[in-house]
């Protein structure tokens, strides 16, 4: 079963504009991850973000994470026709080591 | 190239065959995961080792999937009497380290299962 709930399921751009993806989980977690995955292909490890971290940069990508309300976003800043792709939220839970995802969400970046 | 393979990439099969899907992760990773996804859905665990020891099976793996991993390094998932609703992108993934300490999943490009 899925943990997570993605929003939006999907999301339509232009180029050059910021990107804003939201996750929302059920349990308690060690970390949280997201990926992405193109069409008809295997997933790609984008950024990891601790419990105990707030919020974390790597290049055009700022995840933040608020365990109170169980969320993580995902932005993805001036983004590029190459960023199109489905991005999906994984989380790992405390006491085992497997992740799991949510649906996802499609981002469509125009150019 | 280093990164975990899968083979087939694509196997249509007709109800009741019997299927089997191999990964090969990358050498030095000790945890392998397989995982099933649909169409517009997230992946969805199936199972995972850590070396040669099944540790997890989803209840989502019904009597008809088995998945072995003989000696610690490439790993089987044979699907019996396939029916159609197997049809799904099935995925292998390694990590090392372990992922309660921080590590990350490295995926396959997967193999389609399409039943007829």
């Amino acid at each position: 079963s899925q943990q997570g709930e993605e929003d939006p399921q999907a999301l339509s751009i232009q180029e050059g504009e910021n990107a804003t993806m939201n996750c929302s989980y059920k349990t308690s977690i060690n970390n949280l991850q997201w990926y992405r995955q193109n069409s008809g292909r295997g997933l790609v490890h984008l950024i990891l973000i601790r419990s105990n971290e707030r919020e974390k940069h790597s290049g055009r990508l700022r995840v933040t994470l608020d365990t109170s309300k169980k969320s993580s976003s995902l932005l993805i800043t001036a983004s590029r026709a190459a960023d199109t792709a489905s991005y999906f939220c994984a989380t790992c839970g405390t006491s085992y080591g497997k992740l799991t995802f949510g649906q996802g969400t499609i981002l469509t970046v125009h150019p | 190239d280093t990164g975990v393979s899968q083979d087939p990439r694509h196997k249509i099969t007709k109800r009741g065959q019997n299927v089997t899907f191999r990964c090969d992760p990358i050498s030095e990773h000790n945890r392998l995961y397989w995982y099933r996804q649909t169409l517009g859905q997230g992946p969805e665990f199936l199972t995972y080792f850590q070396n040669e020891a099944q540790l997890e099976k989803s209840r989502l793996l019904s009597d008809r999937f088995s998945a072995e991993r003989p000696k610690g390094s490439f790993s089987t998932l044979e699907i019996q009497r396939t029916e159609q609703g197997d049809s799904a992108m099935y995925l292998c993934a390694s990590s090392f380290p372990p992922l309660l300490e921080g590590g990350e999943l490295f995926f396959g490009e997967g193999s389609r299962l399409t039943v007829l």
